[in-house]
């Protein structure tokens, strides 16, 4: 199994609204990744966990809560959204993220996200 | 500091001609590894291909081939005999042993029929 799930694949929610992303991966991953793409630009690095912590925050606002209750699934918590943040939401995973053999990521098919 | 470059913004081909996208990237690192990745319309990314600093050779699989070139920090990806499947948005990314990806701004390839 060489595939990163992500759900909700579309997801509309209002300013103050709470909702979750959620991305699970089956292929033993250790390193898993949060990225954010607006329209015509590149993924831009959100979060990275290692081993089931929390290794890497890029200056990501608080509304904005990742959590990773094991080693295979990995969430988003969204809280008090601004429309600014409508994107693709992209996981990735990698064997880990210090291993020079296999660091290449997968990437999920995103959760594309509309703020009101 | 990791940069790398793709200069081309938008390329359109007709279908069945071949198509180089280029890659130019900067690290300081003499270990380091280059990826390409496609995003088609429907926004996942797909990869294809990962090069790691030491291995010099180019790669063909299929329709696809790579020129990786140290003496000109260049990773160049050709499609041969194009196809309207091959349209995509394609990125370029390069890190360093343990560091984050950095991604190219991409190239966006139309293939017309």
């Amino acid at each position: 199994d060489t595939e990163v799930t992500q759900t909700p694949k579309h997801l509309v929610m209002g300013m103050t609204n709470k909702k979750s992303l959620k991305c699970e991966q089956h292929m033993g991953h250790r390193a898993m990744y949060w990225y954010k793409q607006k329209a015509k630009k590149p993924p831009e690095l959100m979060f990275v966990y290692s081993y089931e912590k929390l290794s890497i925050n890029e200056s990501v606002p608080s509304r904005f809560s990742p959590e990773c209750p094991n080693s295979s699934l990995l969430n988003l918590h969204l809280h008090a959204l601004q429309p600014e943040d409508s994107a693709l939401y992209l996981c990735a995973s990698s064997l880990s993220r210090s291993s020079g053999r296999s660091n290449e990521q997968f990437f999920g098919p995103g959760t594309r996200l509309t703020v009101l | 500091a990791q940069k790398v470059t793709q200069a081309q913004t938008e390329i359109s081909v007709v279908e069945k001609e071949d198509v180089t996208l280029d890659c130019v990237y900067e690290t300081r690192d003499t270990t380091y590894y280059l990826f390409w990745y496609k995003q088609p319309p429907s926004g996942e990314l797909v990869f294809l291909i990962r090069r790691n600093s030491f291995d010099e050779q180019n790669e063909i699989s299929g329709r696809y081939s790579w020129n990786f070139q140290k003496s000109t920090s260049s990773f160049n990806f050709t499609i041969t005999a194009s196809q309207v499947v091959d349209s995509a948005v394609y990125f370029c990314a390069q890190n360093n042993y343990g560091q984050n990806f950095v991604f190219g701004p991409g190239t966006r390839l139309s293939v017309l029929p």
